[in-house]
């Protein structure tokens, strides 16, 4: 069973930010939060991972909350583009193993 | 980025007959892979880890007499899904793990399947 738990839906105005936020309560102290997003009809695509400190990239924030029982995915400037459902996923170090996906926040963006 | 690719893309096939879907990595080598189903607005459902040279691991539940899985060479997996029912019609989606420090795994495109 997946270990988090993501409100079903959202939405976001174009340019503005878009705050996604994901419980995993029961994480381990190994196990780190990924996110993921698929965009309709298509695969998962990844966005960002964490352990416990804050992460950037091109494409994404994800602000971890010190105990690592939440975290928050940011998406600066939604566009329409970002319309998609957002899956967090908790998960070990490696990527060889295997990612058990949650029923995800389906985020639509509009203009 | 790396690149997975799926064929067919998209498939109809009559009840009772089989169907092979084939996940490639294009640029990188991947022992492992996972192959996944999606139904109609539900989540990815992991089915299977596909190892090469061994194998692959059923997740519970999955039919590994039904949904057949060989992964003969380090960029290829193969699904076979066997005597096929309009209830195995889904989204199959597989992914590889990338290479080289890489934390992320990189999905193929989806195949959808219709039995009719």
């Amino acid at each position: 069973d997946a270990k988090t738990t993501q409100p079903t839906s959202m939405d976001c105005a174009e340019g503005r930010a878009a705050n996604l936020p994901c419980n995993h309560s029961t994480i381990s102290g190994n196990e780190y939060v990924y996110w993921y997003r698929q965009i309709h009809s298509q695969g998962p695509q990844y966005i960002i991972h964490g352990l416990k400190n804050n992460e950037t990239n091109e494409m994404a924030s994800l602000i971890i909350t010190e105990d690592r029982k939440s975290s928050t995915l940011i998406l600066p400037h939604a566009t329409l583009r970002d319309t998609a459902v957002y899956y967090c996923i908790v998960g070990a170090s490696y990527n060889t193993d295997k990612l058990i996906f949650g029923t995800g926040t389906r985020l639509q963006v509009f203009p | 980025g790396a690149v997975v690719s799926q064929h067919p893309s998209w498939v109809i096939c009559k009840s009772g007959t089989s169907v092979k879907i084939e996940c490639r990595s294009l640029d990188f080598q991947a022992t492992t892979m996972f192959w996944y189903r999606q139904f109609p607005k539900q989540s990815l459902m992991l089915m299977a880890t596909s190892n090469e040279g061994s194998k692959a691991t059923y997740e519970q539940g999955v039919e590994k007499d039904k949904f057949l899985i060989n992964h003969a060479s380090l960029t290829l997996s193969t699904l076979t899904v066997t005597s096929a029912h309009p209830e195995d019609s889904s989204f199959y989606i597989c992914s590889a793990p990338g290479q080289g420090g890489s934390y992320e795994q990189y999905f193929g495109p989806g195949t959808r399947l219709t039995v009719t």
